[in-house]
């Protein structure tokens, strides 16, 4: 099956610096990934929809700021969490759909849990 | 926007059967899919239903019932493996992304 790789899997770091995590499809090229946000014990939260080449798409209430997302080719996505606060900390899932597949099958990466300290 | 309800917790015995239900307000529904989370991992895709009906997968069903804007998942021969979160997630028509349920943790006992 689409294969997608998700790195780091585990950072922390100091206040007030930033984080860049990266989401690569490994064998589908995907126009678009998807950046979820989950809390302990509770369910996804679409942050944003990256499209390639062009910006993405924020969910209300999302800073796109704070949360800078880059798409600059078919098969990686970053996502950088500027100015990192402890309130940031949190697990960060990227997906992305394979246009080969069913269209409601996402492929999640291995998601990047962020402690900031 | 979306709004997706289905039970917190479900527990059940090996070899035993479970069903998740899933009710869905939504606007610009195409469907409905299933994802599988063990705890500190990345969710798994299950099942994916557009029409209304039932998708058998192995031990794993998924039924859709558009009029009813309700859905649920069905676990047969559960394993202890089986235990996980599950979640529900809806397809927007209109920007293809996935809203996903708020979760339900079975716990599979011996």
């Amino acid at each position: 099956g689409a294969v997608v790789s998700q790195h780091p899997s585990w950072v922390i770091c100091k206040s007030g610096t930033s984080v860049k995590i990266e989401c690569r499809s490994l064998d589908f090229q995907a126009t678009t990934m998807f950046w979820y946000r989950q809390f302990p014990k509770q369910s996804l939260m679409l942050m944003a929809t990256s499209n390639e080449g062009s910006k993405a798409t924020y969910e209300q209430g999302v800073e796109k700021d704070k949360f800078l997302i880059n798409h600059a080719s078919l098969t990686l996505s970053t996502l950088t969490v500027t100015s990192a606060h402890p309130e940031d900390s949190s697990f960060y899932i990227c997906s992305a759909r394979d246009l080969e597949r069913e269209a409601g099958e996402l492929f999640f990466g291995e998601g990047s849990r962020l402690t900031v300290l | 926007g979306q709004s997706l309800e289905q039970p917190s917790e479900v527990t059940a015995v090996e070899g035993a059967i479970v069903q998740i239900n899933c009710t869905y307000q939504t606007s610009g529904f195409y469907g409905l899919s299933w994802y599988q989370q063990h705890d500190g991992g990345a969710p798994t895709f299950l099942s994916y239903n557009a029409l209304d009906g039932l998708e058998e997968t192995g031990r794993f069903s998924s039924f859709l019932s558009r009029s009813d804007s309700y859905g649920y998942l069905l676990l047969q021969e559960l394993q202890m493996k089986d235990s996980a979160s599950y979640f529900c997630a809806a397809m927007n028509s209109g920007y293809s992304t996935l809203t996903f349920g708020k979760g339900t943790m079975l716990l599979v006992s011996p």
